[in-house]
């Protein structure tokens, strides 16, 4: 049982560059996440999808775009990349039918905009 | 708006003994959840534990245990019998149930455990 894979583990980007980070999870979770976390900080919600073929934004929206592909996957993409979204990004899924969900995470991918 | 506060940036705690990590956290909601995440130094987010605001009993997971204070607004993890592998930093976090997608984390804590 894989729980939820991140691609890639391991980003560098130039600035102005554009790169879609990929999730999936099969645990059949209605729920997923896109997070970033920055040194000295805990995570901030980027956007999430609280079902197939919805999207909502999060803390920190801007400079990033989202596709719930199914219900198994979503994508994250910096259409022009700059180095303030220099970064660790995971992913999460969740049941999402209410406040006791436990959000279950990814293992990470490590950004570098240059 | 939401907050959650974690005053320790870091701890130190013997081997075997116990440590209590601080959380507090600010919201006018009645009905929310407060969860606990641990991360070691690999970097994956591991869940610890879960307690309902409207839980009466303390939640408990082996060595873990929340202390919940609600009329203080706080939630503060015990770990018991601590071990070297329970370094790691850990997150406070919390859920509301007017939406309960959104979860507010807190800076985290970095615990060492000394041998």
């Amino acid at each position: 049982n894989a729980g939820v894979t991140q691609t890639p583990k391991f980003q560098v980007l130039k600035t102005g560059q554009s790169m879609t980070l990929q999730c999936a999870q099969d645990m059949n979770h209605n729920s997923m996440y896109w997070y970033r976390q920055d040194p000295g900080m805990g995570l901030r919600l980027i956007y999430y999808s609280a079902s197939e073929g919805t999207t909502d934004k999060g803390e920190v929206p801007n400079g990033y775009n989202v596709s719930r592909l199914n219900k198994r996957e979503f994508s994250l993409r910096l259409e022009s990349a700059a180095p303030s979204q220099t970064s660790v990004y995971f992913c999460a899924s969740s049941g999402g039918r209410d406040k006791s969900d436990t959000q279950y995470f990814g293992p990470g991918t490590r950004l570098t905009v240059l | 708006a939401q907050k959650i506060t974690q005053t320790q940036p870091g701890m130190f705690v013997q081997e075997k003994e116990a440590v209590t990590l601080d959380c507090t956290y600010d919201t006018s909601d009645q009905s929310y959840g407060l969860f606990w995440y641990k991360q070691p130094s690999s970097g994956e987010m591991i869940f610890l534990i879960y307690q309902g605001s409207y839980d009466e009993q303390n939640a408990t997971e082996g060595r873990y245990s929340l202390n919940f204070q609600k009329a203080r607004k706080s939630a503060n993890l015990v770990i018991s019998a601590s071990q070297l592998g329970d370094s790691a930093m850990y997150f406070c976090a919390m859920s509301r149930d007017y939406n309960f997608n959104k979860f507010y984390f807190g800076s985290g804590t970095k615990l060492n455990v000394k041998p």
